[in-house]
């Protein structure tokens, strides 16, 4: 069965500190993938995905991330983070066959301090 | 500017009371969907409509109506069936859904609460 795992269900960082927030997925082959950013009462933005090619991606407002195969990873990280990155960050998958539909991980709240 | 707009923002039910929550979108875009979203859990998709006039079930559709008589447009009914609709609603869209290069297109959501 498919899954996305996201194990931090809450991370605190100081700002200007540098941030990794972890995924991990189930499926039966390399699917997509994705991050969202969800800020309180919002929708959800998009802030990088992987299809192919080079494992280390880079998004938007400064966030990166690296698929890992041999991991069943794609975690986001960011050098130094701002307090407007607080947030709900999400990871999702989605399958590479026509008709797959995403999957999302429970989400990583972001708190940053000053 | 092109966009997803979700209404109302915050919408109460009574026992019993049908409600409608509303998605209109201007990105043309042929895929639409209504994902629920509960404190500490991901995203729960409920229905999806690839075409005008055409829509499917999601993983967690009892209790929910939906209507796809326009492209832009793609109201999501609670019904007094579900007996937990207290929760974020969010409408997405996509260009075609299953593509393999979909991304989704969110809407700001909708809070539902029961009174």
């Amino acid at each position: 069965a498919q899954s996305v795992t996201q194990p931090d269900i809450h991370i605190t960082v100081s700002e200007g500190a540098s941030l990794e927030l972890r995924c991990n997925y189930s499926y039966g082959a390399t699917p997509y993938l994705f991050w969202y950013v969800q800020s309180p009462g919002q929708g959800l933005q998009l802030l990088l995905k992987y299809f192919s090619g080079d494992t280390l991606v880079q998004g938007i407002k400064g966030f990166e991330a690296e698929f890992k195969r041999s991991q069943s990873s794609f975690n986001l990280r960011k050098p130094s983070v701002h307090w407007s990155d607080a947030a709900e960050y999400f990871c999702a998958v989605k399958g590479r066959n026509t008709g797959n539909q995403f999957y999302f991980g429970t989400g990583t709240s972001l708190t940053v301090i000053p | 500017d092109g966009g997803i707009t979700q209404s109302p923002k915050y919408l109460f039910r009574k026992e019993g009371q049908n409600v409608t929550l509303s998605c209109e979108q201007n990105l043309n875009h042929d895929a639409m969907y209504w994902y629920r979203q509960d404190p500490g859990q991901g995203l729960r998709l409920i229905y999806y409509s690839q075409i005008v006039n055409d829509f499917q079930k999601g993983d967690i559709a009892e209790g929910y109506s939906v209507s796809r008589e326009k492209k832009e447009s793609f109201p999501l009914t609670v019904t007094s069936a579900q007996k937990n609709p207290t929760a974020f609603y969010l409408c997405a869209s996509s260009i075609a859904r299953g593509q393999p290069n979909e991304k989704l297109f969110f809407g700001s959501g909708t809070q539902l609460s029961v009174l």
